[in-house]
């Protein structure tokens, strides 16, 4: 099955440092990425979609000065948490979207737990 | 617009009974149905999904799920279940491949 890697998969930071997380798909080219963000025992709230080589579509309500997106190669999102505040702990998932004969398939990554102290 | 719902926060099934978690969805065109798997601390892992071909479909760790367009549901199961699949399980619906709308997840727990 295919493969996406996050890193890292924890990290911890003092209120007002900025925090990147990256999503790699290992074993295929991915055009477009997705990240998410769940709650303690929640679901998986979609923050935004990642095109490689254009600007990212953000979902309503999500700050994208805040939460900045870079999709620079069709195997690499980035996603930074700028200024980060400790309502922004939460558990990032980043998705790689594969396109195939029988329809496309969302692969997840393992996720990042984010601590803001 | 497209929508999910699982019936069921929780589940609790004794080890080596049936496991049956339900997923209705809403679409107002043909969907791709997935169910994704969640252990503690962990992204999601692919199950099954649903492609418009045959509406039973088999998916790893000996679970399947039906397609059923009468009932809109997806159900998903499993004859037997075992102590590692505890986790929780999340169906998904997608019109395009691009947005995934997921449901609130249902949390399984086997008793020994």
């Amino acid at each position: 099955g295919a493969v996406v890697s996050q890193h890292p998969s924890r990290v911890i930071c003092k209120s007002g440092t900025s925090v990147k997380i990256e999503c790699r798909s290992l074993d295929f080219q991915a055009t477009t990425m997705f990240w998410y963000r769940q709650f303690p025992k929640q679901s998986l709230m979609l923050m935004a979609t990642s095109n490689e080589g254009s600007k990212a579509t953000y979902e309503q309500g999500v700050e994208k000065d805040k939460f900045l997106i870079n999709h620079a190669s069709l195997t690499l999102s980035t996603l930074t948490v700028t200024s980060a505040h400790p309502e922004d702990s939460s558990f990032y998932i980043c998705s790689a979207r594969r396109t195939g004969r029988k329809g496309d398939t969302q692969y997840f990554g393992p996720g990042t737990r984010l601590t803001v102290l | 617009a497209q929508s999910v719902t699982q019936l069921g926060s929780h589940v609790s099934v004794s080890e080596g009974a049936l496991v049956l978690l339900r997923c209705n969805y809403s679409s107002s065109v043909p969907p791709y149905l997935f169910w994704y798997v969640q252990y503690p601390n962990q992204g999601l892992q692919l199950l099954l999904k649903y492609t418009s071909a045959a509406t039973l479909v088999k998916g790893i760790n000996g679970f399947e799920a039906e397609f059923k367009k009468s009932e809109t549901s997806f159900h998903l199961t499993k004859p037997s279940a075992h102590m590692s699949d505890a986790a929780e399980y999340f169906c998904a619906v997608s019109v395009t491949g691009n947005q995934f709308y997921f449901g609130t997840g249902t949390s399984l727990t086997v008793i020994p």
